[in-house]
């Protein structure tokens, strides 16, 4: 079975300051995803970003940037510059590659405030 | 173009009762998954659905059931409400094949 830990149950950054989420996952299999959803109070769970298993750069998307450290199973979110509508929950997700698996596994996010 | 759209938002339902919830996928999507969130926590997998059929199923009773239909629209079925059962229900939607997916506004659900 699959695991992901969010350790942060609150963040609080200054705006155009950078800002570190954590993430641990737990897992036997080689072949895996790990994601980074952020949910507004809407509920709308929005994509960021993503990394494989196998990738061996760190995975960005312009603010956004994930910094995977396979040995220590981290896939830690840091978001650049930040910006009051990056207040919101954001979830770390995993999911298994291979034939038969595609269920998301989530943690219980962190919910990130920034202030003006 | 139209992304995944659940209905309703918001809903009220009595212990007991039944309910069905509403996905339309992406256009160019043919996997639905379910997700239950219940409030404070992460979302946890109910099913899958790809080809009309079940693909795989999470740690939910027998009592959460779903179907898929030919134009890829799904619905979610919860019989004899409990009030545990109160919690936001995310529809999600891929392109097999294609690892990312893309999650509605979500149904709130709100068992009395």
């Amino acid at each position: 079975a699959q695991k992901i830990t969010q350790t942060q149950p609150g963040m609080f950054v200054q705006e155009k300051e950078a800002v570190t989420l954590d993430c641990t996952y737990d897992t036997s299999d080689q072949s895996y995803g790990l994601f980074w959803y952020k949910q507004p109070s809407s509920g709308e769970m929005i994509f960021l970003i993503y990394q494989g298993s196998y990738d061996e750069q760190n995975a960005t998307e312009g603010r956004y940037s994930l910094n995977f450290q396979k040995a220590r199973k981290s896939a830690n979110l840091v978001i650049s510059a930040s910006q009051l509508g990056d207040s919101a929950m954001y979830f770390c997700a995993m999911s298994l590659l291979g034939a038969g698996s595609y269920q998301l596994t989530f943690g219980k996010g962190t919910k990130l405030s920034v202030i003006p | 173009d139209a992304g995944v759209t659940q209905s309703p938002t918001h809903l009220i339902k009595t212990r007991g009762q039944q309910v069905t919830l509403r996905c339309s996928p992406k256009s160019g999507h043919d996997t639905v998954s379910w997700y239950q969130q219940a409030l404070g926590q992460g979302p946890q997998f109910i099913f899958q659905y790809y080809e009309e059929e079940e693909r795989q199923r999470g740690n939910f009773p027998d009592r959460f059931s779903g179907h898929q239909f030919p134009n890829y629209s799904s619905e979610l079925n919860v019989n004899a409400l409990l009030l545990g059962d109160s919690a936001l229900y995310l529809c999600a939607s891929s392109r097999t094949g294609n690892t990312e997916a893309f999650f509605g506004q979500g149904t709130r659900l709100t068992v009395v």
